[in-house]
């Protein structure tokens, strides 16, 4: 069966330290990437997406993931985190078969602290 | 306004009511998506609307569960009989068209409580 998997649950981080939230899914045949953030009490924002071309990929705020096809993963990653940082990331996967509908990993909790 | 719209934001219900959750997407919008987010878990996909037809119904968890859409606009989704098992919070999203290349755009979400 498809799957998404976002091993932490939780990731503690102090500010402008950088940081990686790791997400890898279960088959690597012509998959679309994508991560959302979810800022408390709003809802999904799209953060960035590979659909192909160049693996790593460029999103708002200043996050970026690299799509790993050997690796089957597409870890998110920031230099450096602000406190308004701080939110719930879920990446989420669409396979080809079926491209209108997004696997969600089960997200991870940045807590950026001062 | 120029985002998706769901009503209620909170419901508290008993076991074994029914409910109705409402869902707005932004106008002119051809396809919607109802999901899914229990507690400490990811969001679980639903049903797939694209005008008023359902072309992908899969992941209704059981016959309880319904959901229409009428005049390519708003849709409903409705729980029978609801279950404790049923509590969540039910994200709606819409898109321009139903392919990878368009962008879902989600809603706030209702929290439904089944008591």
């Amino acid at each position: 069966a498809q799957s998404v998997t976002q091993l932490d649950s939780q990731v503690p981080v102090f500010e402008e330290a950088p940081v990686e939230l790791r997400c890898n899914y279960s088959s690597s045949v012509s998959v679309y990437l994508f991560w959302y953030v979810q800022y408390p009490n709003q809802g999904l924002q799209l953060l960035l997406k590979y659909l192909s071309g160049s693996t790593l990929v460029k999103g708002i705020n200043g996050f970026e993931a690299e799509f790993n096809k050997s690796q089957t993963s597409f870890h998110l990653r920031k230099p450096s985190v602000h406190i308004s940082d701080t939110a719930e990331y879920f990446c989420a996967v669409s396979w080809m078969d079926s491209s209108y509908k997004l696997i969600f990993g089960s997200g991870t909790r940045l807590l950026v602290r001062p | 306004g120029a985002g998706v719209s769901q009503s209620p934001s909170n419901k508290v219900t008993e076991k074994g009511k029914d409910v109705e959750l409402r869902c707005d997407p932004i106008s002119g919008h051809t396809a919607l998506y109802w999901y899914r987010q229990s507690l400490g878990q990811g969001l679980e996909f639903l049903i797939y609307f694209q005008g008023n037809s359902a072309p992908d119904k899969s992941g209704l968890p059981s016959d309880r569960f319904s959901a229409e859409r009428t005049g390519g606009s708003v849709s409903t989704l409705t729980i029978q009989r609801t279950q404790q098992e049923d509590s969540a919070v039910y994200l709606c999203a819409s898109s321009s068209g139903g392919g990878l290349y368009n962008e879902q755009f989600f809603g706030p979400g209702t929290r439904l409580t089944v008591l």
